[in-house]
C-alpha cells in the first residue's frame, strides 16, 4: 500500500471556519494532487503541483488554496467553509516518470453545518 | 483538460455475469490506466497498459489497450462481490492531460 497520509479524516465544522487538510507523502514523488468526490460520483481534480513552489489550479473551480513548500506536504486550505463545501477530499501523488501511478490517500471527508 | 469517455456509467449485473467497461479517446493516447474505487474507500491502482494492441489479465480482470491507443476496456468474467466498486480509467498523452479521471462505471452486483 502506498506511503500517503491525510488528516483529519473526518470532521464536522461551522460555516464561516477556516479549516486545513493535511497531506504527505513519504515516497519523495514531485508530483501531488487534491481531487474532490461526492459520494458515487467522479473525481473533480481541484488543485496540481510539480514539485516545490510549483501549484496548479485543476478543471474543477475551487475557493481552496494549496501550499507545497515541502516535497513530503501539500495542505490544502478553505478560508471561510461554506456546506457547498461538504464533500470527501482525495490527496494523492505520483512520481511523473513512464509508469506515473497514481497512489491517493485514504480521503478526508468534511461536512459544513 | 481533455478526458477520456467512459462508458456505461452503471452497470448491474447478477452475480457470475459477465462485465465490461469501456474508455474513448479522441485522441492517441501515450498509455491508459485503470483503476477501482470500493464503495467508501479511494482509488487504487490497477493496471497500466502502454502498447498497441496490449492484453493484460489479472485473475478475472482482462484489459485491453486498442491498435489505435485511442481506447481500452476492461472485462470482469464472472462477477464477484468482491468485484463492487467504481472503476475508472486515466488516459495520458495526446489530448489527454494526464490528470483528469473519466467519470467511472458504476459496478453493481445482484445476488
Amino acid at each position: 500500500e502506498a506511503d500517503i497520509y491525510q488528516t483529519p479524516r473526518y470532521l464536522v465544522i461551522g460555516t464561516g471556519k477556516k479549516i486545513t487538510l493535511e497531506c504527505s507523502q513519504t515516497m519523495g514523488h514531485d508530483k501531488m494532487y487534491w481531487y474532490q468526490q461526492d459520494p458515487g460520483m467522479e473525481l473533480h481534480l481541484i488543485h496540481y503541483s510539480y514539485g516545490v513552489n510549483s501549484t496548479e489550479k485543476g478543471d474543477l473551480s475551487s475557493e481552496s488554496t494549496v501550499s507545497r513548500i515541502r516535497t513530503e506536504h501539500f495542505p490544502l486550505t478553505l478560508e471561510s467553509a461554506r456546506p457547498s463545501h461538504t464533500s470527501q477530499y482525495l490527496c494523492a501523488s505520483s512520481d511523473g516518470g513512464l509508469r506515473n501511478t497514481i497512489y491517493f490517500g485514504e480521503g478526508s471527508w468534511l461536512t459544513v453545518v | 483538460g481533455q478526458q477520456v469517455m467512459q462508458i456505461p456509467q452503471y452497470q448491474h449485473v447478477q452475480e457470475g455475469e459477465d462485465f465490461t467497461t469501456y474508455c474513448n479517446s479522441s485522441t492517441t493516447l501515450s498509455n491508459i490506466q485503470w483503476y477501482k474505487q470500493r464503495p467508501g474507500g479511494h482509488p487504487v491502482f490497477l493496471i497500466q497498459l502502454v502498447k498497441s494492441g496490449e492484453v493484460k489479465k489479472q485473475k478475472r480482470l482482462t484489459f485491453q489497450f486498442g491498435e489505435a491507443k485511442k481506447n481500452s476496456s476492461l472485462h470482469i468474467t464472472a462477477t464477484q462481490t468482491t468485484d463492487v466498486g467504481t472503476y475508472f480509467c486515466f488516459g495520458s498523452g495526446g489530448g489527454a492531460d494526464g490528470l483528469t479521471f473519466g467519470k467511472g462505471t458504476h459496478l453493481i452486483i445482484q445476488p
